[in-house]
C-alpha cells in the first residue's frame, strides 16, 4: 500500500536556525500530502497541505512543496522559535484506500533558546 | 467551535480485561476515524465511519476490537480482551465528508496502558 518515510531521529537546533524535515512517499495514484504537528500535551493538528504536484503548502512560516518527480514533501522553516518544539508527522491520503491517511513515524523537533 | 472530544484521557487495565473509549466529533462532521498510535510510530487507521456506516475497517483486529457510531454522531471503540501490545494512544478524528484532500481534526487522544 501507499506509505510515507520520514528521516530518522529527533532534530535539535538553536533558535533562529533553519529547519528541514525530509519526507518521501510511495503511492500508486496521486495522493494529497499533509504535515501534521503535535505540540506537547495536545492533539494532532494540521500544519499545511498540498493536493497536487508543484503545489506549495504554507502556514506559520512553514512551507512544503509537492514534488512528484522526487516523490517528496519536505518541510522547511527559515527561522525556528522555541514554540516550534513539537512532533511533526508527514502523511498522505491513500487514493486506493478510501482516502485514509497514512502517516510517517514522526520527527521530534527540539528548539533550544 | 468545539473540537473533537474524547474520554477518558488515560486508562490503565490488566491484560484480558475490556476497555471502551468514547468520541464526540465536531458538530456536522459526517466522517469519523479511530487511529491507534503506538509509541514512536505514526497513527494507524483502525476504522472509518461515514455517518453511521463503516467505510473502512480493514486494519481493525476484529477478533478483539469493535466500534460503533450510533445515530451518526458519537462513537465508541471497545477492546475485549486487551493484550499487552494494545498499549497505545487511541485518537479520534473527524472531517466534513471524508474526501482525500480535506482536513481531519483530531481529539486529544486516550492513552491506554495494558499491564
Amino acid at each position: 500500500g501507499d506509505s510515507v518515510t520520514q528521516m530518522e531521529g529527533p532534530v535539535t537546533l538553536s533558535e533562529e536556525a533553519f529547519l528541514t524535515i525530509n519526507c518521501t512517499y510511495t503511492a500508486t495514484g496521486y495522493p494529497s500530502l499533509f504535515w501534521y504537528v503535535q505540540y506537547p500535551g495536545e492533539g494532532l493538528q494540521l500544519l499545511l497541505k498540498a493536493t497536487k504536484a508543484d503545489d506549495k503548502g504554507s502556514n506559520k512560516g512553514f512551507e512544503a512543496t509537492y514534488r512528484k518527480e522526487t516523490t517528496s514533501f519536505h518541510l522547511e522553516k527559515g527561522s525556528v522559535q522555541v514554540s516550534d518544539s513539537a512532533v511533526y508527522f508527514c502523511a498522505l491520503s491513500e487514493v486506493q484506500g478510501n482516502n485514509r491517511l497514512a502517516f510517517g513515524k514522526g520527527n521530534q523537533v527540539v528548539v533550544i533558546p | 467551535e468545539a473540537g473533537v472530544a474524547q474520554s477518558p484521557r488515560y486508562k490503565i487495565i490488566e491484560k484480558r480485561q475490556s476497555v471502551a473509549f468514547w468520541c464526540n466529533p465536531i458538530s456536522g462532521h459526517a466522517t469519523l476515524y479511530w487511529y491507534q498510535q503506538i509509541l514512536g510510530q505514526g497513527p494507524k487507521l483502525l476504522i472509518q465511519f461515514q455517518n453511521n456506516g463503516v467505510v473502512d475497517d480493514s486494519q481493525l483486529p476484529k477478533d478483539r476490537f469493535s466500534a460503533e457510531r450510533l445515530k451518526g454522531v458519537d462513537s465508541t471503540l471497545k477492546i475485549q480482551p486487551a493484550k499487552l501490545e494494545d498499549s497505545a494512544v487511541y485518537l479520534c478524528a473527524s472531517s466534513l465528508d471524508g474526501t482525500g484532500y480535506e482536513t481531519q481534526y483530531f481529539g486529544p487522544g486516550t492513552r491506554l496502558l495494558v499491564l
